[in-house]
C-alpha cells in the first residue's frame, strides 16, 4: 500500500542552523502539506502546495519557513534559522483532490533544536 | 513563557464495549470535519469525516455525529478492541481555505 514517508525520523540541531525536512509524498497525490505537533499539544497547520505553489500558509508558517517540490517525487520543509520553540514533531501529507479528500499522513520528523 | 502541554481527556473501556469521543469545534462557519486516530509515535490516519450538510455518516465500527446547534462532533466507536488505543481527535476546516484546526485529543484506552 502507498505510503508518505519522511526523512530523516530525527533532527537534533543547533540554534540558529538551517534544517531541511523531507517527505515523498504518494505519487499519485497532488496536494501536499505540513503540520507541526508541539509535545502534548495539538496538531497545527503550517502550509499547504498545489501546483507547485503555496496555496495557504499559517500564521505559524512565517518568512523563516518555507518549502519546495525540487522534483517530481520529493516536497520539502526548510527551516532557516532554527529557534528553540521549532522544536517539534514535524508531518508531512498528501493527498489527490484537496481539502474535502483524506489526507495521508507520514509518520513524522522529531526536530529538536538545542 | 514556559509553554505547557495540554492534558489530554481519557477514557478507558472494556474490548468489546462501545466507545464514545466528544470534540467541541469552536467556528460555526467550518464546513467539513475529520476524526483522526494517531498512535504512539505515528502520524495521525484519517478516521472517517463529515459534510456540513450532513448529521451522521458511519463508516466500518465507526459513526461521526454533527450537531452544529452546538459545534459539537462524536465519534462513536462499536466493539472497541486493543489496537483501537490510541489518541483521536477531531479537525474543523472552515471555508474558504483549506486549513484545518485540530482539537486537542482524547486518548482511548482498551482494556483486554
Amino acid at each position: 500500500e502507498p505510503e508518505v514517508t519522511q526523512t530523516p525520523s530525527h533532527q537534533v540541531t543547533q540554534m540558529g542552523q538551517e534544517v531541511i525536512l523531507r517527505c515523498v509524498p504518494i505519487s499519485n497525490h497532488l496536494y501536499f502539506y505540513w503540520y507541526r505537533q508541539i509535545l502534548g499539544q495539538k496538531v497545527e497547520f503550517l502550509v499547504s502546495f498545489y501546483n507547485n505553489e503555496i496555496s495557504e500558509k499559517s500564521e505559524i508558517f512565517d518568512d523563516q519557513f518555507s518549502v519546495e517540490r525540487p522534483d517530481g517525487s520529493n516536497f520539502t520543509l526548510k527551516i532557516r534559522s532554527t529557534k528553540l520553540e521549532d522544536s517539534a514533531m514535524y508531518f508531512c501529507a498528501s493527498n489527490w483532490g484537496g481539502p474535502y479528500n483524506e489526507q495521508f499522513f507520514g509518520p513524522g520528523t522529531r526536530l529538536t533544536v538545542l | 513563557g514556559e509553554s505547557v502541554g495540554l492534558h489530554l481527556p481519557t477514557l478507558s473501556v472494556q474490548e468489546g464495549d462501545n466507545s464514545i469521543i466528544n470534540c467541541a469545534y469552536s467556528n460555526s462557519a467550518s464546513d467539513y470535519f475529520i476524526w483522526y486516530k494517531q498512535e504512539s509515535g505515528k502520524g495521525p490516519q484519517f478516521i472517517i469525516d463529515i459534510r456540513s450538510n450532513m448529521d451522521k455518516r458511519q463508516g466500518q465500527r465507526v459513526t461521526v455525529l454533527l450537531n452544529k446547534t452546538v459545534k459539537h462532533l462524536s465519534l462513536q466507536i462499536a466493539a472497541t478492541q486493543p489496537g483501537d488505543s490510541a489518541v483521536y481527535f477531531c479537525a474543523e476546516n472552515p471555508p474558504p481555505g483549506n486549513q484545518f484546526y485540530f482539537g486537542t485529543g482524547t486518548s482511548l484506552t482498551v482494556i483486554p
